[in-house]
């Protein structure tokens, strides 16, 4: 899995409690993204970082932060977990975003299935 | 607005026959085209992707996949199925917005393909 590591991968927590997950990377990507998968609704982006401290939104980012404070690490944080986030979560890294060459592929993590009661 | 469509949930096929998955996407200026691949309990990998140029691209563990830009469409396909293609698929389009400016990527919903024996 491109040197990507995600964890825990398996956790089951409570509505209301906080959560994190971490997302490590060994490649020394700049570009690191998280998803959600949910059937019926393929994946989808939450938040995505440009480099260390720099992040941005993506589609569905309500309920969710994030935070990198190495290349290496990028951190999603549900602070108070609902139900509707119970969802298999997956980090992707790139080394580039310009288009048009191998650099902008995204490379997938092995997914952390969340379960919140 | 930009999309990703997969039309088909489930695509059975017999062991050596040939095999579609198809790929339809809405997307304004030029398309950047990914196939990915996801395994059970896995994350996706990468199969190919369509930058620019030839119509048919290929990709890993013998895919393919035609570009048709009148169609609108990236079909995934491979001459002879194997029982261990047996996995879920995504297509996946670059969005397009801010010129291209980020890497975000939107997903179909993807398409389960069953080898039989």
């Amino acid at each position: 899995d491109a040197g990507i590591t995600q964890s825990p991968r398996h956790k089951v927590t409570e509505t209301g409690t906080p959560v994190t997950l971490r997302c490590h990377q060994t490649e020394n990507h700049r570009y690191m993204y998280w998803y959600r998968q949910d059937p019926g609704h393929g994946l989808r982006l939450i938040h995505y970082s440009y480099g260390v401290k720099d992040t941005d939104k993506g589609e569905v980012s309500d309920g969710y932060s994030v935070s990198r404070s190495k290349t290496e690490d990028f951190l999603l944080t549900l602070e108070s977990a609902t139900s509707s986030q119970t969802s298999v979560y997956f980090c992707a890294i790139s080394e580039s975003i310009v288009p048009g060459t191998s650099l902008d592929t995204q490379y997938f993590g092995p997914g952390t299935r969340l379960t919140v009661l | 607005a930009q999309s990703v469509a997969q039309p088909e949930d489930q695509v059975n096929v017999a062991e050596g026959n040939p095999l579609t998955v198809k790929c339809t996407y809405s997307v304004s200026g030029n398309p950047y085209l990914f196939w990915y691949v996801q395994y059970p309990n896995r994350g996706l990998q990468f199969l190919l992707k369509y930058i620019t140029g030839d119509n048919l691209v290929k990709g890993s563990y013998g895919f393919e996949a035609e570009f048709n830009k009148s169609q609108t469409s990236f079909h995934l396909k491979k001459p002879s199925a194997l029982v261990s293609d047996s996995a879920l698929y995504f297509c996946a389009v670059r969005d397009s917005r801010f010129g291209g400016a980020t890497n975000k990527l939107i997903f179909g919903t993807g398409t389960l393909l069953a080898v039989q024996p």
